[in-house]
């Protein structure tokens, strides 16, 4: 069964604390994702890769930074966390090339920062 | 720029059927895909259509693609409690990995 694995369920963390989401799938795909979801907002891309160590910027980076080390590993990290950054963060992955596209999805991380 | 927009609920009884409507902005959009987010999970591809579809049937669903008036469509046939969920409407334009997602609608089946 096809799978992409995100490390944490659940964080509470602490205002200008380092936080780390990890993310990690098994389907050998080229491009990840992290996405952020809010009610009302709908899913907004922070960063993607489409390679090993290439990334490229989403619609809302700020405040956020990524790593992609190996082709099965991108990782989210909040430099110095804030309240406004409280919210259900999604990694996906899906083919590069042709094709219809599709995007798997891990089960989310919710991040509370108090 | 691009926008994806969807209504953000949707109430329907067990065995009805239920349509959730999209419009987006984007006419290079060569896909246009329908998503589900169940309680506690990430999104998964219900179905997709290629732009230069006008409908596409898969058991219960039915998609119907308005190009003209950027009008998506998703019909739910015998919609029951375990279709309660929120529906994402995304839209992508070949060539591209940015997808643009709607806001969800967050469909209600009531028994």
């Amino acid at each position: 069964d096809v799978k992409v694995t995100q490390s944490s369920r659940y964080l509470v963390k602490r205002t200008g604390e380092k936080v780390f989401l990890e993310c990690v799938q098994d389907m050998d795909h080229e491009n990840m994702f992290w996405y952020r979801q809010d009610p009302g907002l709908g899913l907004r891309l922070i960063y993607f890769s489409y390679d090993v160590k290439m990334k490229e910027k989403g619609d809302i980076p700020e405040g956020y930074s990524v790593s992609r080390e190996k082709k099965e590993r991108f990782s989210l990290i909040l430099e110095s966390a804030s309240t406004n950054q409280t919210s259900m963060y999604l990694c996906a992955s899906s083919f590069g090339g042709q094709g219809t596209g599709e995007l798997f999805f891990g089960e989310g991380s919710r991040l509370t920062v108090l | 720029g691009e926008d994806v927009e969807q209504s953000l609920f949707l109430s329907v009884r067990e065995g009805d059927s239920s349509v959730i409507n999209c419009t987006y902005t984007d006419s290079s959009s060569t896909y246009l895909y329908w998503y589900k987010q169940e309680p506690g999970a990430g999104l998964q591809l219900l179905t997709y259509i290629f732009s230069n579809m006008d409908m596409k049937q898969d058991q219960r669903l039915t998609v119907l693609l308005n190009k003209k008036d950027k009008h998506l469509s998703l019909r739910i046939a015998d919609t029951q409690t375990g279709d309660s969920a929120i529906y994402f409407c995304a839209e992508r334009s070949s060539g591209t990995y940015k997808y643009i997602f709607g806001t969800g609608t967050r469909l209600k089946v009531l028994a």
